[in-house]
């Protein structure tokens, strides 16, 4: 079974400046996608940004940016010029090639101070 | 499109007490997918579904019953309910559950549910 860990259950950033969040997950798999979900207060759950495992170039959604290592099963999430709206809960997640069973983390609650 | 709606927003329920949540998608989206997520938590897999007729048990089953009839229609019933069923429930679809044409999973705007 894969297990997908977020070790920051908090974190917080000034406006305009850059934070990064952890993500680790364990697999056998060699394909598999990698996502990250961004849940506000609203409960709506809004996908960020996907990585697909056989890509080695890391993707980047305009300010969302990932550090995807494969080797080391990490994939973190990197927001620059934080916006006070980026303020939510943050879920890293993982779908292997059992598409219909996803994993998620614990989530990383993310605070952006004016 | 108004892509996957999920009813009721909130409910409350006694002990034992018997219900089904709805859950609907307009965009012929293959997989259907139920979560839970408990405070601090992240989503946890109830049951899924890779299209009409269909159906398998995620990570937490015991005690929901899922069945789908339809393309559109994904309903999870709770049988008796318990104050461990007190949580938020999520609806999911995507277009495809196979990983090389995989996009992105949808999600409804959940169920707040409490059981006393």
């Amino acid at each position: 079974a894969q297990t997908v860990t977020q070790s920051q259950p908090e974190m917080s950033v000034q406006e305009a400046e850059t934070v990064t969040l952890s993500c680790t997950y364990d697999t056998s798999e060699s394909n598999y996608y990698l996502f990250w979900y961004k849940q506000p207060p609203s409960r709506q759950m809004i996908l960020v940004i996907r990585q697909e495992a056989y890509k080695q170039q890391n993707a980047t959604e305009n300010r969302f940016s990932v550090n995807f290592q494969k080797a080391a099963k990490s994939f973190s999430l990197k927001i620059s010029d934080s916006q006070l709206g980026d303020t939510a809960m943050y879920f890293c997640a993982f779908i292997g090639t059992n598409a219909g069973k996803s994993t998620f983390g614990d989530g990383t609650t993310l605070t952006v101070k004016p | 499109n108004a892509g996957v709606t999920q009813t009721p927003k909130f409910q409350v329920l006694k002990t034992g007490q018997s219900m089904t949540l709805q859950c609907a998608q307009d965009m012929n989206h293959e997989y259907m997918s139920w979560y839970r997520q408990d405070p601090g938590m992240g989503l946890r897999l109830i049951h899924y579904s890779v299209g009409a007729g269909i159906t398998d048990q995620g990570e937490v089953p015991n005690g929901y019953n899922v069945s789908r009839s339809t393309t559109e229609d994904f309903p999870l019933r709770l049988l008796s309910a318990a104050p461990s069923q007190t949580s938020v429930y999520f609806c999911a679809s995507s277009y495809s559950v196979a990983l090389s044409t995989y996009n992105e999973q949808f999600f409804g705007p959940g169920t707040r549910l409490t059981v006393l």
